[in-house]
């Protein structure tokens, strides 16, 4: 079984630019999670999907981040514009139930200079 | 609103040596916790996942505990080895919404052989 994608890996990109990163779950997993996890910090759940719907998105910062999930398969996270508090590793995540086991991607790290 | 704390931020311990990670919590309406592994540039392994009606889970060398009265659970791992060496970080699942995750900040343990 495939895991869960992420691209790009790495990102480096100026303040006040915007960035996309892609996810791909693993297949048949309906809640789909992204995460932001900053140097030395555990992630943080920036939005939840249940098939293409939001479930939580309490810590999104909305005026600069958004996303989506097309069809209920692939997600795009978005940034615009980039702060340099943005530099840390975006992960995405999947699971069939979603209290079931999260499993996830090796994250996108994000350089904002 | 959920708080997860993980004790100690760091350790190294010699080969061989049986040691304890803690995590605690402030909200008991769990719906269950689960200790997840972190290499450096890495996305995240699940290691166990304890459902909040059970006690322990038992993996190879890993055996992790939860006692949701106190808001606590340990992650004991057996006759370390330097591949344990990595960053375990433990997340809440909570029973109400979204089911939503928090987790902690993490131990960084060093194995020394």
């Amino acid at each position: 079984e495939a895991g869960v994608a992420q691209s790009p890996r790495y990102k480096i990109i100026e303040k006040r630019q915007s960035v996309a990163f892609w996810c791909n779950p693993i297949s048949g997993h309906a809640t789909l999670y992204w995460y932001q996890q900053i140097l030395g910090q555990g992630p943080k759940l920036l939005i939840q999907f249940q098939n293409n719907g939001v479930v939580d998105d309490s810590q999104l910062p909305k005026d600069r981040f958004s996303a989506e999930r097309l069809k209920g398969v692939d997600s795009t996270l978005k940034i615009q514009p980039a702060k340099l508090e943005d530099s840390a590793v975006y992960l995405c995540a999947s699971n069939r139930w979603v209290t079931d086991t999260q499993y996830f991607g090796p994250g996108t790290r994000l350089t904002v200079l | 609103k959920q708080e997860v704390t993980q004790i100690p931020a760091a350790l190294s311990v010699p080969e061989g040596e049986n040691l304890v990670l803690n995590c605690s919590f402030t909200d008991s309406a769990i719906y269950n916790l689960q200790w997840f592994r972190q290499d450096p540039g890495k996305g995240l392994t699940s290691l166990l996942l304890i459902q909040s009606s059970q006690r322990e889970q038992t993996s190879g060398r890993l055996n992790a505990s939860l006692d949701k009265s106190s808001g606590r659970s340990t992650l004991y791992i057996a006759a370390s080895q330097p591949g344990d060496s990595a960053t375990y970080l433990c997340a809440v699942r909570g029973n109400t919404g979204g089911f939503k995750t928090i987790f902690g900040a993490g131990t960084r343990l060093f194995v020394k052989a």
